[in-house]
C-alpha cells in the first residue's frame, strides 16, 4: 500500500498563475481533507470531502477550489496563485472521523 | 481558529529524560489525537483518546485528558534522539462534521545524545 500520495512535491509559481495539487489514496478512506501548513500556524483546515460527491469549506477556503474525482482522488486548485498562498500542503484521509493519514506535502512557493 | 493550545511551543532535553507536552482545546470534544512530524515530512498518527477515557498508553507514549479542564497530556518516556521532531494535538469536535479535527499549532522537541 502507498498510503496517501501527493504530486508534486515541490512547485514555484508566479502571481497569477494556476496550478493543481492532486492526491490520491488507496486505503478506500471515505474522507479526505486538504491542509495548509504555516511556520508557527499548525495546521488549518482548506476543504474537505466526507464521502465521494460532497465537499465543504473548512477554516480557510478563499483562493481555492476543490474536486474530488471518485473515492481515491481529491484535488485541490488555486485558480490565480498569491503569494500569501506559499506554504506547505498536506492531504489527509480517514475513516469514520478517526486516524487521519497524511501525504508527503507539496511545498508551493508563489512569487 | 484554533483549537487545540499546545504548551510549551520548543522542549529541549536530554536522551533518556522524559519529555511531557499539554494541550488545552475549547469546547467539547470526541475524541483528542496526537501527531508526530519529523522535518519536511507529513504528519504521523501517535494515539487517540475518547472523551470517556482518562489515560491511555502505547509504548513509551502516555497520553491523558481531563475533559473538566479541557486539556490533555503527552508523556514520552526514556526519550530518544530519534523522538526529536515536532507534536502536535488535535482534537474531534463533538458532533463537528464528519473528520474534521482542529490542530494546535505544535511543540517542537529536541532530544540531544
Amino acid at each position: 500500500n502507498a498510503g496517501v500520495t501527493q504530486t508534486p512535491k515541490f512547485q514555484v509559481l508566479k502571481t497569477g498563475q494556476s496550478m493543481t495539487l492532486q492526491c490520491a489514496q488507496d486505503m478506500n478512506h471515505n474522507s479526505m481533507y486538504w491542509y495548509r501548513q504555516d511556520p508557527g500556524m499548525g495546521l488549518r483546515l482548506i476543504y474537505y470531502s466526507a464521502s465521494e460527491g460532497t465537499t465543504d469549506k473548512g477554516e480557510v477556503p478563499n483562493g481555492y477550489n476543490v474536486s474530488r474525482l471518485n473515492k481515491r482522488e481529491f484535488s485541490l486548485r488555486l485558480e490565480s496563485a498569491a503569494p500569501s498562498q506559499t506554504s506547505v500542503y498536506f492531504c489527509a484521509s480517514s475513516e469514520y472521523g478517526y486516524e487521519q493519514f497524511f501525504g508527503p506535502g507539496t511545498r508551493l512557493t508563489v512569487l | 481558529s484554533q483549537q487545540g493550545e499546545e504548551d510549551p511551543q520548543a522542549l529541549s532535553i536530554q536522551e533518556g529524560e522524559n519529555a511531557t507536552m499539554n494541550c488545552s482545546y475549547k469546547t467539547s470534544i470526541n475524541n483528542l489525537q496526537w501527531y508526530r512530524q519529523n522535518s519536511g515530512r507529513g504528519l504521523v498518527h501517535l494515539i487517540l483518546i475518547r472523551s470517556n477515557e482518562r489515560e491511555k498508553h502505547s509504548g513509551r507514549l502516555r497520553v491523558t485528558l481531563d475533559t473538566s479542564k479541557k486539556s490533555s497530556s503527552l508523556l514520552i518516556t526514556a526519550s530518544r534522539a530519534a523522538d526529536t521532531a515536532s507534536y502536535f494535538c488535535a482534537a474531534k469536535n463533538y458532533g463537528g462534521s464528519q473528520g474534521n479535527l482542529i490542530f494546535g499549532k505544535g511543540t517542537k522537541l529536541s532530544v540531544k545524545p
